[in-house]
């Protein structure tokens, strides 16, 4: 175990549903990162969330929502998805701050299926 | 692009041998991380190495990290089924706040019995 966990691993949605994932961190790390991993693909940072600052890769589409209520919990809200979305996300943290090091601890993943 | 990108894409060998696996970036980096994966899981730190660092070993890994090439290596010696896997390195910029670290697309392992 890492440290960091996913809910839920395998998830199933139509392209009208509404869904979210959630990550949390029991690590004490003050950021947290959605990644999406496709076949073939290099992992696509999608999100941080790194002393209180949101940074978004602009290329992610407005159907995915990031939410980080504290910095133990992270959400990705999920709508009208399409199916080339369907893909592994990870979450991750680190403690950022702390000089040469920066190693990401990531959760299982959620594996996400758009019908 | 500020991606690694590993060599070779996939690499197949027996159990007992040595695998080795490059990966070339083409920034200037603060330090240099080297991921595991395994099928469908997350991944997991292996090993880190600073930029002011030439090689590092950690059990049966060993890596290198030639900055003015901008290129590292892991090897595995001694290798066992179980270290089937992806493996990805990823940089960590120079200068960077945010922590982001930039992966490549991961090299294949897979070690036969």
């Amino acid at each position: 175990e890492t440290g960091v966990t996913q809910t839920p691993r395998h998830l199933v949605m139509g392209m009208t549903n509404k869904k979210s994932l959630k990550c949390e961190q029991h690590l004490g790390h003050n950021a947290m990162y959605w990644y999406k991993q496709s076949a073939k693909k290099p992992l696509e940072l999608m999100f941080v969330y790194s002393l209180e600052e949101r940074v978004e890769n602009n290329s992610v589409p407005s159907r995915f929502s990031p939410e980080c209520p504290n910095s133990s919990h992270l959400f990705l809200h999920l709508h009208t998805l399409q199916p080339e979305d369907s893909a592994l996300y990870l979450c991750a943290s680190s403690q950022v701050g702390q000089l040469d090091t920066d190693t990401q601890y990531f959760g299982p993943g959620t594996r996400l299926t758009v019908l | 692009s500020q991606q690694g990108e590993e060599d070779p894409q996939a690499l197949s060998i027996q159990e007992g041998e040595n695998a080795t696996m490059n990966c070339s970036y083409k920034t200037s980096i603060n330090n240099l991380q080297w991921y595991r994966q395994n099928s469908g899981r997350g991944l997991v730190h292996l090993i880190l190495i600073r930029s002011n660092e030439r090689e590092k070993h950690s059990g049966r890994l060993r890596v290198t990290l030639d900055t003015s090439k901008k290129s590292s290596s892991l090897l595995i010696t001694a290798s066992q089924a179980a270290d089937t896997a992806s493996y990805f390195c990823a940089t960590l910029p120079r200068g960077s706040t945010l922590g982001r670290l930039y992966f490549g697309r991961g090299t294949q392992l897979t070690v036969w019995p």
